[in-house]
């Protein structure tokens, strides 16, 4: 069974530092993977999605890497301000019917 | 419509009552998805529709939770009998391929407390 981990668990930064979120993934036959974000009470919004056969992805100050063969993904949030404060959640697509989420990050940027 | 969009938003269920959640995804979408989502926790896998068809209903806990998409549009999820152990957040996904390569896009939620 895939399972999907998020390191760390929650992350303080001040505002303007570079950061890395960190997933990884046990089982490397995946169709995608996919970031999203979500704000305290809200659904979730997506913010990358890397196909199996990408290496990244590019959004704005958003840059995401998959490495397929080492089960693991970053998350790259350049210059990070305080409206970055979110839930970061990673989630890959094992099959058709599924996606398999990690339990998040949760960042807060202080101004 | 031009997001997902799911009703309610929040639902207080007295044990052992019958509720039911909607989900309306975005027109034109094949795949349509549920989850359940416990508080501080990732969102769990309920099931999967394509069109109409239920392909995949392995991620329902237990036989109190239903899950429908009769016209392969809106979808209901239905659960009885709730106990305490189902609060949640429900969220709803679609998708606009049937295959695994697509884009999911999540509405806001339903988040459901049963006392």
């Amino acid at each position: 069974k895939q399972e999907v981990t998020q390191i760390p668990a929650a992350l303080s930064v001040p505002e303007g530092e570079n950061l890395v979120l960190n997933c990884s993934f046990t089982d490397s036959a995946i169709y995608n993977l996919q970031w999203f974000r979500q704000d305290p009470g809200k659904g979730l919004t997506s913010l990358l999605l890397i196909q199996s056969s990408q290496r990244e992805q590019t959004s704005g100050r958003l840059n995401a890497s998959l490495d397929k063969s080492s089960g693991r993904s970053t998350l790259y949030i350049a210059a990070s301000q305080p409206g970055d404060s979110a839930t970061y959640l990673c989630a890959v697509r094992p099959g058709n019917n599924d996606m398999r989420f990690g339990a998040g990050t949760r960042l807060t940027v202080k101004p | 419509g031009a997001g997902v969009s799911q009703s309610p938003r929040y639902k207080v269920a007295k044990r052992g009552q019958d509720v039911a959640l909607r989900c309306d995804p975005i027109s034109g979408h094949v795949s349509l998805f549920w989850y359940q989502q416990a508080l501080g926790q990732g969102p769990e896998f309920l099931t999967y529709f394509q069109n109409e068809a239920q392909l995949d209903k392995s991620g329902l806990p237990s036989d109190r939770f239903f899950a429908e998409r009769p016209e392969g549009s809106v979808s209901t999820l239905k659960i009885q009998r709730t106990q305490q152990e189902d609060s949640a957040v429900y969220l709803c996904a679609s998708s606009l391929f049937s295959g695994g390569g697509g884009e999911l896009f999540f509405g806001e939620g339903s988040r459901l407390t049963v006392l």
